[in-house]
């Protein structure tokens, strides 16, 4: 099936530093992405759907300027954390829409924020 | 976007053959449901997908009503590796988001 790879896999950074996380599909094209958060024991919460070539759209209460999300290729959408604090501190999963409208889910990124 | 409920957690032994419920009763008429498994630390995993009736593939089968109102995971003989949180989601192909529910935390026993 379809894969979907996300980097780096884990990150520890210090508070007030930016983080930027990669997801890829690798072996399709991609339109749309999303970007979800994850904390300890919870549900994932969509944060952002990525649009290639135009600006994301935010679920509310999630901070556009904090979160900065850029989908600049069909098979790449990045997912920055400026000015991290830590409780940013969560997994943060992307998934991709595959050929046949299949959602295909990265590995996930732990970001520990100090 | 359908909401579901699920139940919490669920305790089952080896060998054993697992149902889980989700209801969403608002369902829509073009949306599809759709199971996933999340093990600690990984990004959910596609199980099954159904529209209605009854789905099998090589891990799950998938059981719809015909008011869709309900569904039911079932997981034939399940083994310890089987332990996981298990999502049903309700929604149109394509590029619609997901809402995530709670989920179910399966818990396989010896």
């Amino acid at each position: 099936g379809a894969v979907v790879s996300q980097h780096p896999s884990w990150v520890i950074c210090k508070s007030g530093t930016s983080v930027k996380i990669e997801c890829r599909s690798l072996d399709f094209q991609a339109t749309t992405m999303f970007w979800y958060r994850q904390f300890p024991k919870q549900s994932l919460m969509l944060m952002a759907t990525s649009n290639e070539g135009s600006k994301a759209t935010y679920e509310q209460g999630v901070e556009k300027d904090k979160f900065l999300i850029n989908h600049a290729s069909l098979t790449l959408s990045t997912l920055t954390v400026t000015s991290a604090h830590p409780e940013d501190s969560s997994f943060y999963i992307c998934s991709a829409i595959g050929r046949f409208n299949e959602q295909f889910f990265g590995p996930g990124t732990r970001l520990t924020v100090l | 976007l359908a909401k579901t409920t699920q139940p919490i957690s669920m305790d089952s032994y080896e060998g054993q053959e697992v149902n889980i419920t989700c209801s969403h009763n608002n369902i829509a008429t073009n949306d599809y449901i759709t199971w996933y498994q999340q093990f600690p630390s990984q990004g959910p995993r596609f199980i099954i997908q159904g529209y209605k009736t009854k789905v099998t593939n090589e891990v799950a089968s998938l059981f719809i009503p015909a008011d869709r109102k309900s569904s039911t995971l079932s997981l034939p003989r399940v083994s310890l590796s089987d332990t996981a949180v298990y999502y049903c989601l309700v929604g149109g192909l394509g590029d619609d988001k997901i809402i995530f529910g709670k989920g179910t935390r399966l818990h396989i026993l010896p």
